[in-house]
């Protein structure tokens, strides 16, 4: 079965600091691995997402992850992060065929400092 | 209008009352999907659907059930609420990618 860990359960940052979430994930086979944001009150969206290629995602809001297949991991990135970053984090790992549904970590809150 | 329209947005009820939740979809995707969000669990899913004749079982689906009355329409009912089942409540839909991309605003249940 899959699983995902996200080893951060809250991260406090001030502005302009750079952002490093880490997300593992533990999966026998070849995975789809995707980064949500929840903004304070919202529902999810999604960040970025990767299936196969280049293992430098970029996503929206200069948001960047890395697949590691090596290291089963996949964290995400910012240089230089605001205080409308603040949100909550959830990456997500689901089989590359696609027929199972996404598995959950259980969140990294980020909080942005002025 | 919203994609993902979930309704009600937000329920108090009495421990043993029978519930639902309905969601409704206007991106003609044949995926659905019910989670729920505990604070520090992340999302767990309860059950999902592939088109109109395919339920399945997500990780915590005991005291839930579903129904896909339509391709745009997936319900989750409980039959019997439990205090422990008071969490927020998203539906989400996909394409035949299987990534949820699309999720309903939630709906809060709170179960006295």
């Amino acid at each position: 079965a899959q699983s995902v860990s996200q080893h951060n359960h809250h991260v406090i940052l001030s502005e302009a600091a750079s952002l490093e979430l880490g997300c593992n994930y533990s999966y026998g086979g070849t995975v789809n691995l995707f980064w949500y944001v929840q903004y304070p009150g919202q529902h999810l969206q999604l960040l970025l997402k990767y299936f196969s290629g280049d293992p430098l995602v970029k996503g929206i809001k200069g948001f960047e992850a890395e697949f590691i297949k090596s290291k089963f991991s996949f964290n995400l990135r910012k240089p230089s992060v605001q205080w409308s970053d603040t949100a909550e984090y959830f990456c997500a790992v689901n089989a590359r065929s696609g027929n199972t549904p996404l598995v959950f970590g259980k969140g990294t809150r980020l909080s942005v400092i002025a | 209008d919203a994609d993902v329209t979930q309704t009600p947005r937000n329920r108090i009820t009495k421990t043993g009352k029978r519930i639902m939740l309905e969601c409704s979809q206007t991106k003609g995707h044949d995926r659905m999907y019910w989670y729920r969000q505990d604070p520090g669990l992340g999302l767990r899913l309860i059950y999902y659907s592939f088109d109109v004749k395919d339920i399945n079982k997500g990780e915590i689906s005991d005291g839930y059930s579903v129904s896909r009355q339509a391709q745009a329409k997936f319900s989750l009912s409980l039959e019997s609420a439990i205090p422990n089942q008071t969490a927020l409540y998203f539906c989400a839909t996909s394409d035949f990618s299987g990534v949820p991309q699309h999720f309903g605003d939630g709906t809060r249940l709170s179960i006295l």
